[in-house]
C-alpha cells in the first residue's frame, strides 16, 4: 500500500540540530523527497535521495535512508528561526511509470530562541 | 519570472457556483499536476497531464475537470462547488513523467460558503 507517516510536531532551540523522521511503505520508490512549506506558500523542494543511496549531505541538510526499515530522516544542523515551517516527506511508488508523489502529513518544526 | 504560477491566489465563492483555477509553468517541463491540500495540511494528488495527455486521474468527483491546452498550462474547472471543496489547490510541474522532482506553485486557497 501507499502510506507515509511522520510525527506531527517538533520543537527545537535555535542553534541545535533538528531531526525529522519519516516511514514509508512502498519499497519500489525510486526517489524519496523532502519538501518545506512556509505559511501561505507553496512547497519548496529541499532535497531528495535516490533509493540506492543511504546518505546525502547538502550544506546544513543531511538525509539518511534505511531501505530495510523504510525509514527516512532529515537532519538540519544549526537550526535557525527561518527553518520554522512544515516539512513533508514523500515517496514515489511505481505507478505505471508515472510520477506519483505520496506525501506524509507533514512535521511542523518550531524553532525557539 | 515565477516558475509555476497560479491564479487566483484566493477564491471565495458560494455553494453551487462554477469556478476555474489557472496554472502556467515557464520551466519547459512536460508534466503538470494538481494537488489538493486540506485543512490538516494533507496533500493528495488529483490529476496529472503529460504533454497535454491525462496520465493520472485519482478518485476525484467528476465535478472537477482539468484541461491542458498546451504543455505549459493546466487549468482546473470545478462545477457545482460544495463546502467540502474548500482547500488549497496546488499546481506543480516536473521535467518528465517519472523519477523527477515536482516544482510547486504557491497555491490557490478556495473557500466555499
Amino acid at each position: 500500500g501507499e502510506d507515509v507517516e511522520q510525527s506531527l510536531f517538533l520543537s527545537v532551540r535555535e542553534g541545535d540540530s533538528s531531526v525529522i523522521n519519516c516511514t514509508y511503505t512502498d519499497s519500489s520508490s525510486t526517489y524519496l523527497y523532502w519538501y518545506k512549506q512556509e505559511p501561505g506558500a507553496g512547497l519548496q523542494l529541499l532535497t531528495y535521495i535516490f533509493s540506492n543511496m543511504d546518505m546525502k549531505q547538502d550544506q546544513r541538510l543531511t538525509v539518511l535512508l534505511n531501505k530495510k526499515d523504510k525509514h527516512l530522516s532529515l537532519r538540519i544542523a544549526d537550526t535557525q528561526t527561518g527553518d520554522s515551517a512544515i516539512y513533508f516527506c514523500a515517496e514515489t511508488p511505481f505507478s505505471g511509470g508515472y510520477n506519483k508523489l505520496i506525501f506524509g502529513a507533514g512535521t511542523r518544526l518550531a524553532v525557539h530562541p | 519570472d515565477t516558475a509555476v504560477s497560479q491564479t487566483p491566489k484566493y477564491l471565495v465563492t458560494q455553494m453551487g457556483n462554477d469556478k476555474s483555477i489557472k496554472c502556467e509553468q515557464n520551466l519547459g517541463h512536460d508534466t503538470m499536476y494538481w494537488y489538493k491540500q486540506d485543512s490538516k495540511k494533507f496533500l493528495k494528488i488529483m490529476f496529472s497531464y503529460n504533454n497535454k495527455e491525462l496520465i493520472i486521474n485519482e478518485t476525484v468527483p467528476n465535478r472537477f475537470s482539468p484541461k491542458s491546452p498546451d504543455k505549459a498550462h493546466l487549468n482546473l474547472h470545478i462545477n457545482s462547488l460544495e463546502l467540502g471543496d474548500s482547500a488549497v489547490y496546488f499546481c506543480a510541474s516536473s521535467p518528465d513523467r517519472a523519477n523527477s522532482p515536482l516544482h510547486f506553485g504557491n497555491g490557490t486557497r478556495l473557500t466555499v460558503t
